[in-house]
């Protein structure tokens, strides 16, 4: 079984602060995805990154998958309160699998 | 109506209740998904549906029983849950499967209490 850890679980700050978000395996994922689910509602797809190393930003948020691609991160500079929410990664494995990770819970506030 | 709708956005059963959740696409996409989502613990996977056909399983209880009629609805029939059944139930859809290849698209989930 893949399994993909999130961390930190939870990470409240403060508007205008910069943040970044882990997602660790142990195992090789041929893509990695992540998503935003705000509260009440499904998750969304943010961004995909396929090539060990490879650097995508999105606005304020900057997404780099590792180069054994085992790993990635979310940096988020200058937060906003909008930016709350669930963040989750997600990777393919074997077989075309689909694995979720934990989750990190972000909050910002004023 | 837009995205992916679910219905009923809340639901509160009994042990022995028999009840379904439904879901709907507008987007005209061929694979349809169930899948639970529970405090601190993974988006689980439950069902999966390509064009009307069930093409996943992932050991899930028979108290849970999808159907998929058509290409733009499915359902999720529910008979004797219990309590650790409670959870945030989610149906996604996608152009065509399998979702690691294609974009999934969320509803805004069932949130389920079994009492």
């Amino acid at each position: 079984t893949q399994l993909l850890e999130q961390s930190p679980q939870f990470l409240s700050i403060q508007e205008g602060e910069n943040l970044t978000v882990y997602c660790n395996s142990s195992s090789v994922f041929s893509s990695l995805q992540w998503y935003r689910q705000e509260p009440g509602e499904g998750p969304v797809l943010l961004v995909t990154v396929v090539t060990g190393g490879e650097v995508k930003k999105l606005k304020r948020l900057t997404f780099q998958f590792g180069d054994a691609r085992k790993d990635s991160s979310l940096h988020i500079t200058a937060a906003q309160p909008g930016d709350t929410g669930l963040y989750l990664c997600a990777g393919t494995g074997t077989a075309s699998k689909l694995t979720f990770g934990t989750g990190t819970r972000l909050q910002v506030t004023l | 109506e837009t995205g992916v709708t679910q219905t009923p956005r809340h639901l509160v059963m009994g042990m022995t209740n028999k009840k379904s959740l439904k879901c709907e696409q507008h987007l005209g996409h061929n694979a349809m998904y169930w899948y639970k989502q529970s405090a601190k613990k993974p988006l689980e996977l439950m069902f999966v549906y390509s064009l009307e056909e069930r093409v996943e399983n992932n050991s899930v209880p028979s108290r849970f029983s999808p159907e998929c009629p058509n290409s733009s609805h499915l359902f999720l029939h529910l008979h004797t849950l219990q309590p650790e059944d409670s959870a945030l139930y989610l149906c996604a859809s996608s152009q065509d499967y399998p979702a690691a290849t294609y974009e999934q698209y969320f509803g805004p989930g069932t949130r389920l209490t079994v009492t």
